[in-house]
């Protein structure tokens, strides 16, 4: 366990539909990064939230945002999906420059 | 534009045999680099960080790796591989100061043959 909690592991939804993928990091970390997995683009960065702020974007689509909530975890939005949003969503926690991945959500869109 | 390179898409390594897979690394100023392995339909676990200061840096199962800057290269390594050593190894890279997420290479499959 690496302490950092992905929820759900598996979502199957249809496209046009939104989801909404949740994230608690590691006790103490402030830190909250977003990333997808593809088969095509590899491990991307989407964005970054410390302390309640977004303070990083990278290829994140405008169908996405995310928000950190006062507790620190954190949601991804995903709205409008299409099959290629299908992926692996990893969350990752950051403290000190070291980061640590939860196990990630499985999205399949039909 | 700051990136990671795997040159590497598939290994493959006798039981026993040692291993290295290589990391290409282009940035402005010294990057922070990780070495993170993926088994099948899991997440991402460290391996192993550089920082700054020793360039050969010791990992978690045996691994290690060493950053040179004259090559832009910070390969792993490990002097004997297992069959559980099977999995999708990722180099990173980040440029620090706190506002940005890691560059991740495309990956390199490590197949075991017994």
């Amino acid at each position: 366990d690496s302490g950092v909690t992905q929820t759900p592991k598996h979502l199957i939804t249809a496209t046009g539909q939104r989801v909404t993928l949740r994230c608690s990091p590691r006790s103490g970390d402030l830190s909250v990064y977003w990333y997808q997995q593809s088969l095509d683009q590899g491990l991307q960065f989407l964005i970054q939230y410390y302390n309640g702020e977004e303070r990083a974007k990278g290829n994140i689509l405008e169908r996405f945002s995310a928000q950190q909530f006062p507790d620190l975890h954190s949601e991804l939005n995903l709205s409008s999906l299409e099959l290629g949003d299908s992926a692996l969503y990893f969350c990752a926690s950051s403290a000190q420059g070291g980061y640590t991945f939860g196990s990630g959500t499985r999205l399949t869109v039909v | 534009a700051q990136s990671v390179t795997q040159p590497d898409i598939h290994i493959t390594v006798s039981e026993g045999a040692s291993l290295e897979l290589r990391c290409n690394y282009s940035y402005g100023a010294t990057p922070y680099l990780f070495w993170y392995v993926q088994s099948p339909g899991q997440g991402l676990q460290l391996l192993l960080k550089y920082f700054s200061g020793d360039t050969l840096v010791q990992g978690i199962k045996g691994f290690e790796a060493e950053f040179k800057r004259s090559q832009s290269s910070f390969n792993l390594r490990k002097p004997s591989v297992h069959w559980s050593d099977a999995a999708e190894y990722f180099c990173a890279g980040y440029s620090g100061g706190g506002a940005d997420g890691l560059t991740f290479g495309k990956g390199t499959h490590l197949i075991i043959q017994p």
